[in-house]
């Protein structure tokens, strides 16, 4: 069975302070999707990046980058300077291709909380 | 471009009562997936269809029920609502079975059940 483990709970941070979001995950399947959802407090959830198992390149958007490393089971997701606007919610996600299905597995998700 | 559409997004009713959530996959999408979040929980997969067809299905009561019609949208039935049914229903649309990866999720629609 597939399973994502986010170990923090809750991060608060000073706006401007680089922050990094754990994510590991657990699964038999070789081909396997990674996701990172933003979820505001206005509830919808923002896609952030989908990365598949057998690219495991580093990507920069911005002020994101995420570092995908198989070899620990790790899709870590760093916010550089660190904006008001960044807190929300967190989620990271794993699908599993088993045939007509891609259902996702959440994470219990990050508290990120920026202060001014 | 076109998103999933969820309608309504709000919705308030009493327990007991009956309850529909629609949701309207991206055109030529073929696969729509039900997701429930509690208050302060990660979404859980309830049920998904693949060409009409129910193709998985996780963590539904009996008391749900959902179909995808001719046209790809669906329909999440929620009977004898309780209080603890109270949460944000995603509806999330993908081609190919999903085989793509891509996954697009609509904007929730909130139930609250008093």
């Amino acid at each position: 069975a597939q399973k994502v483990t986010q170990a923090q709970t809750e991060i608060s941070v000073v706006e401007k302070e680089d922050v990094t979001l754990d994510c590991v995950y657990e699964t038999r399947d070789t081909t396997y999707y990674l996701f990172w959802y933003k979820q505001p407090p206005s509830g919808e959830l923002v896609f952030l990046i989908r990365r598949n198992s057998f690219d495991e390149q580093n990507e920069i958007s911005g002020r994101y980058s995420w570092n995908f490393q198989k070899s620990t089971s790790s899709f870590n997701f760093t916010i550089t300077a660190s904006q008001v606007v960044d807190s929300a919610v967190y989620f990271c996600a794993l699908s599993e291709q088993t045939g007509a299905n891609s259902k996702l597995t959440f994470g219990k998700g990050i508290t990120l909380s920026v202060r001014p | 471009a076109a998103g999933v559409i969820q309608s309504p997004r709000h919705l308030i009713k009493e327990k007991r009562e009956t309850a529909t959530l629609k949701c309207y996959p991206i055109p030529r999408h073929d696969t729509v997936y039900w997701y429930q979040q509690g208050p302060g929980q990660d979404p859980q997969f309830l049920i998904s269809f693949y060409e009409k067809m129910q193709s998985d299905k996780g963590s539904i009561p009996d008391r749900f029920s959902a179909q995808q019609f001719s046209d790809y949208h669906s329909e999440l039935n929620m009977s004898s609502l309780e209080l603890g049914d109270s949460a944000l229903y995603f509806c999330a649309s993908s081609r190919l079975g999903g085989n793509t990866g891509e996954l697009f999720f609509g904007e929730g629609s909130r139930l609250t059940v008093l």
